[in-house]
This record gives C-alpha cells, sequence and structure tokens, in this order.
C-alpha cells in the first residue's frame, strides 16, 4: 500500500458527461501529479499540483482540468467525455521538498474509468 | 526531446534466468531515474531508482546500470522469480525545478515460467 487512495475504483459513464476523479495524497506529501494509462499512449503526465498550486502540465486536454485543496487532495475533472478517454487514471504524490531523495513519485490504485 | 524508449516490448524468462530491460533517453536534462514494477490491476510501484553520479545501484536481486554518456540505462533482475511477473517501466525525469514529471517507457511485459 502506496498510502495515496483514489476514489471511486471504477466509473463508468456515457459520452458527453462529466466526472470526478479524486486523490488523497500521501501524509506530509506536497505534490501531486496525475497520469493517464491507456494501451495506446501508454503512461502519460497529465497535471502537477504542488501544495495548492499548478505547476506542471502535460498532455492534458481541454477538456480535463484539475485543482487541489487545502487539505492537499485533489481532484481531476473530466468533461464531454468521449469514447478515447475510457484509461486508467493514476494519482501520484512526492514529497518534493528540493532535497535530494525527495522525488520519488507514490502511485495511487488508480480509477479506471469506461466512457461507453 | 521527452522520450523514453524502452525494450524489449515483452520478455520470458526461466525461473532463475536474468531478466534484462532497456531503455534510452534523450533529454540531457534528465537526472532521475526511476523503474516502477506494475501488476494487474494495480498502480505503478516503485522498485528501484538511479541519478546520473553512480553508474550502478543494486537493491537486493534488482540492479541499474547507468551510462551516461550513451543515454541509456538497463535494469537487471537476478535470480528471476514467478512473483516477479508483471508490467514493467522506465521513467525519467528531472530533478531541479518545480516540474519533476515522469517520462515513462512504454512498458515491458516479463512472464517468468516455473
Amino acid at each position: 500500500d502506496s498510502g495515496v487512495t483514489q476514489t471511486p475504483k471504477h466509473l463508468i459513464t456515457a459520452t458527453g458527461q462529466r466526472v470526478t476523479l479524486r486523490c488523497s495524497p500521501r501524509s506530509g506529501d506536497l505534490s501531486v501529479y496525475w497520469y493517464q494509462q491507456s494501451l495506446d499512449q501508454g503512461l502519460q503526465f497529465l497535471i502537477q499540483y504542488y501544495n495548492g498550486e499548478e505547476r506542471a502540465k502535460g498532455n492534458i486536454l481541454e477538456r480535463f482540468s484539475a485543482q487541489q485543496f487545502p487539505d492537499l487532495h485533489s481532484e481531476l475533472n473530466l468533461s464531454s467525455l468521449e469514447l478515447g478517454d475510457s484509461a486508467l487514471y493514476f494519482c501520484a504524490s512526492s514529497v518534493e521538498s528540493g532535497t535530494s531523495g525527495s522525488d520519488e513519485q507514490f502511485f495511487g490504485p488508480g480509477t479506471r474509468l469506461t466512457v461507453l | 526531446q521527452q522520450q523514453v524508449k524502452q525494450s524489449p516490448q515483452s520478455l520470458i524468462v526461466q525461473k532463475g534466468g536474468i531478466s534484462i530491460i532497456n531503455c534510452a533517453y534523450e533529454n540531457t536534462a534528465f537526472d532521475y531515474f526511476p523503474w516502477y514494477q506494475q501488476f494487474p490491476g494495480k498502480g505503478p510501484a516503485l522498485l528501484i531508482a538511479i541519478r546520473p553520479d553512480v553508474s550502478e545501484k543494486k537493491e537486493g536481486r534488482f540492479t541499474i546500470s547507468f551510462n551516461k554518456s550513451a543515454k541509456q540505462f538497463s535494469l537487471h533482475i537476478m535470480d528471476s522469480q514467478p512473483g516477479d511477473s508483471a508490467t514493467y517501466f522506465c521513467a525519467a525525469s528531472t530533478s531541479s525545478g518545480s516540474a519533476r514529471q515522469l517520462t515513462f517507457g512504454s512498458g515491458t511485459q516479463l512472464t517468468v515460467l516455473p
């Protein structure tokens, strides 16, 4: 158990809908990352938040957005869903205190999204 | 370039054998190279990581070899066991600045035969 929790575990929805995925980082971790894992694209970085602020964006669609709350949990919002958005969505957290050894990212169990 | 290229795509090894997975990167700004292990239905789990100031790091049966000039690194699993059967991902990131996202290889599905 990495200490990172994600809910829900599974999500089935229809095209055009909007969903919210939730992530709670490990205790003490300030950084949260979102990754998408699909068969054709592999594991791809979407977005990073550090202590409530957006720090980096990857291949995240405009239909997707995220935020990190004062208690450090994060939510990934996916809207106008398409069939191609079906994937595993992982959240990872790290300390990132700037010191050596703080780069380790610990992944949650993921949310499997199925868009029908 | 942000790519990390990983090979082979799949690997079958006999129990007790050595499993070797290779990765190559292009971005010379990368200075942190972790390997992750993923079982079906689970999230990736950090296995071992290396920084470019050393050429090799060993933890138990797992060893990373790093060649900075060739921009290549590899994972060696000694005495491979059926329980090692999983998908392995190499990754790379920078450890300077605020953006430290991981760039992943495409993964290697390892099967260790009993």
